[in-house]
Order: C-alpha cells, then structure tokens, then sequence
C-alpha cells in the first residue's frame, strides 16, 4: 500500500505559469484535504472535498481550484502562479466527514509534500 | 473562528530530559485534537489524538489529556531520546469551522545526546 502519494516532489515555476499538484490515495478514504506550509505560519488549509464530486473551500483558497476526479484523486490547479504561493503543499485523507456540518473527528493522513517555488 | 496556540521553539533538551509543550485551543463546538509529527523532509504522522474532554491519548510513550476546562491539549514524555528531533503540531477538527485540521504553528523540539 502506497497510502498518499503526491507528484511532483519539486517544482519551480515562473510568475503567471499555471500547473497542476496531483495526489492519489489507496486508503478508501472520503475525504481528500489540500493543505499549505510555511515557515512559521503552521499548515492552513486551501481546499477540501469531503466526498466524490464535492469540493469547498478552506481558509485560503484564492489563487487555486481543486478537481475531485473520483474516489482515489483530488488535484490542485494554479492557474496563474504568484511568489506568495511558494510554499510546501501537502495534500491529506481521512475516513469520513460530512463537510462544514459534520466535521470528522478521525485522523488524516499525509502525503510526502510538494516543494513549490514560484520565481 | 478555531485556533491552536503552542508555544515556539526550538525547544532544547539533553537526552532522558521531561518533555512538555503546551498547546491551548479556542473553537465554538466540541473539537477532536490530535498531535502530529513531522521528521525533516517528511510529512506529518499522527503521534495521537483525544475525541472527547478527559480523554488520554498517548503513543510511542508520549502522552496529551484533552482538558476541557483550560482548552488544554498538552503533550508531554518523561524521557526524550535524540530520536525524537522533530517539529510536533498540535491540531483540532470539528470545532465549528469547515472540516480539515486546524493547525498550531508548530514546535521544533531538539534533543542533544
């Protein structure tokens, strides 16, 4: 069992180039998180999705989309990279959660990151 | 909104020292905490969790009691190896806000043989 994987490991890109971040899970988890790490700021959440075919947004979604492609795969998409999305993107699942108003108290678990630099 | 305080590192300890962090919590409702662990180039790895007031996680001879009464969360070891260097978050889910984990700012811990 490979758990979560993420590809790529690392990324540079330049100011208003788009890509994608991909993550796929062999748990059979739910729920898929997109999350970013900064120095010193913790990891904060970018988007969600608590179900195949559902998505919402977390604390900082602005500058990115998410695609829930089934069960297995949630991709987050910059559209038009900036510096102040360079950062260190970790993409996590967990068994259950029924978004905003049934929110899970199981545990998640993370891929091994993405490390982005945007120049 | 939720939000998880702990204190900043680094944290410097010899080896066999007692460990504690801190960590506090606000949230509206009645949140799970967790604490994760995240080893140089890696992601983070559950360490443990508590779902309910009172409760006891612990693992790996680390523990945490969820206090209700102080928002409290706090992790503690009696006896750290050097094993142990890593940067641990403390975390809480279902407080009230959207599902996913809401984060401290983490406490790189560094243990010295």
């Amino acid at each position: 069992n490979a758990g979560v994987t993420q590809t790529p490991k690392f990324q540079v890109l330049k100011t208003g180039q788009s890509m994608t971040l991909q993550c796929a899970q062999d748990m059979n988890h739910n729920s898929m998180y997109w999350y970013r790490q900064d120095p010193g700021m913790g990891l904060r959440l970018i988007y969600y999705s608590a179900s195949e075919g559902t998505t919402d947004k977390g604390e900082v979604p602005n500058g990115y989309n998410v695609s829930r492609l089934n069960k297995r795969e949630f991709s987050l998409r910059l559209e038009s990279a900036a510096p102040s999305q360079t950062s260190v993107y970790f993409c996590a699942t967990s068994r259950g959660g029924g978004g905003p108003t049934f929110p899970s108290s199981y545990e998640q678990y993370f891929g091994p990151g993405t490390r982005l630099t945007v120049t | 909104g939720d939000s998880v305080t702990q204190m900043e590192g680094p944290v410097t300890l010899s080896e066999e020292a007692f460990l504690t962090i801190n960590c506090t919590y606000t949230a509206t409702g009645y949140p799970s905490l967790f604490w994760y662990v995240q080893y140089p180039g890696e992601g983070l790895q559950l360490l443990l969790k508590a779902t309910k007031a009172d409760d006891k996680g612990s693992n790996k001879g680390f523990e945490a009691t969820y206090r209700k009464e102080t928002t409290s969360f706090h992790l503690e070891k009696g006896s750290v190896q050097v094993s142990d260097s890593a940067v641990y978050f403390c975390a809480l889910s279902g407080g009230g806000g959207a599902d996913g984990l809401t984060f401290g700012k983490g406490t790189h811990l560094i243990i010295q043989p």
